[in-house]
């Protein structure tokens, strides 16, 4: 149980593209998901916390506008990279806590590695 | 200074033997502690969570000290399979489900 898909697994992209990063959670429902970021031989750095039927929370230094996210219903959310460009190239990872759990509980999708040329 | 920091390694070791990693945070108001191992550009999964008391899992002890703000995890007999990077993981004080992340330690266990 607790599984957390992601889609796709990884996009090579040009340059003022944009992407959309799926997260679901299979077989559980999940209020609230979150979106990651991690650099080559850098720790996970948390981007925002996406809450079902209202807006994301992002941290510090994430542009809301750049990196939108959706999160529609209990098992989906969104990752949408408007405008990418090369620096945005990461390895970008959601995860996903069970409704009516602790939100320290995360189950963690498998990444989509994002390369923009 | 970083919220979690952790030495990056790597440790390089024989198969069978015990290696230990160490771990500090800087906020004390931090409440869940966890380690998480994460194999080479996949997602990271949970090895397990940190108690106030110490906890053990088959090779693997993990001890926390909150005066020193401190966390470590043990590893005995160690196999070619543990081979891989170890994220220290506290929650953020500020927001409980803030999950703040170390950048990790990698292990390598040699035949």
């Amino acid at each position: 149980g607790a599984v957390v898909s992601q889609h796709p697994s990884w996009v090579i992209c040009k340059s003022g593209t944009s992407v959309k990063i799926e997260c679901r959670s299979l077989d559980f429902q999940a209020t609230t998901m979150f979106w990651y970021r991690q650099f080559p031989k850098q720790s996970l750095m948390l981007m925002a916390t996406s809450n079902e039927g209202s807006k994301a929370t992002y941290e510090q230094g994430v542009e809301k506008d750049k990196f939108l996210i959706n999160h529609a219903s209990l098992t989906l959310s969104t990752l949408t990279v408007t405008s990418a460009h090369p620096e945005d190239s990461s390895f970008y990872i959601c995860s996903a806590s069970p409704s009516g759990v602790s939100t320290d509980t995360q189950y963690f999708g498998p990444g989509t590695r994002l390369t923009v040329l | 200074r970083k919220e979690v920091e952790q030495d990056p390694g790597p440790f390089n070791v024989p198969e069978g033997a015990t290696v230990a990693f160490n771990c500090t945070y800087s906020n004390s108001a931090s409440q869940s502690f966890f380690w998480y191992r994460q194999d080479c550009r996949k997602e990271p999964k949970l090895l397990m969570s940190v108690y106030s008391s110490g906890n053990e899992d088959g090779r693997f002890t993990a001890q926390l000290n909150r005066a020193s703000q401190y966390i470590s995890l043990l590893i005995r007999d160690s196999k070619l399979s543990d081979s891989a990077t170890y994220l220290c993981v506290v929650n953020g004080a500020d927001s409980s489900y803030k999950l703040i992340f170390g950048s990790g330690t990698r292990l390598l266990v040699r035949p």
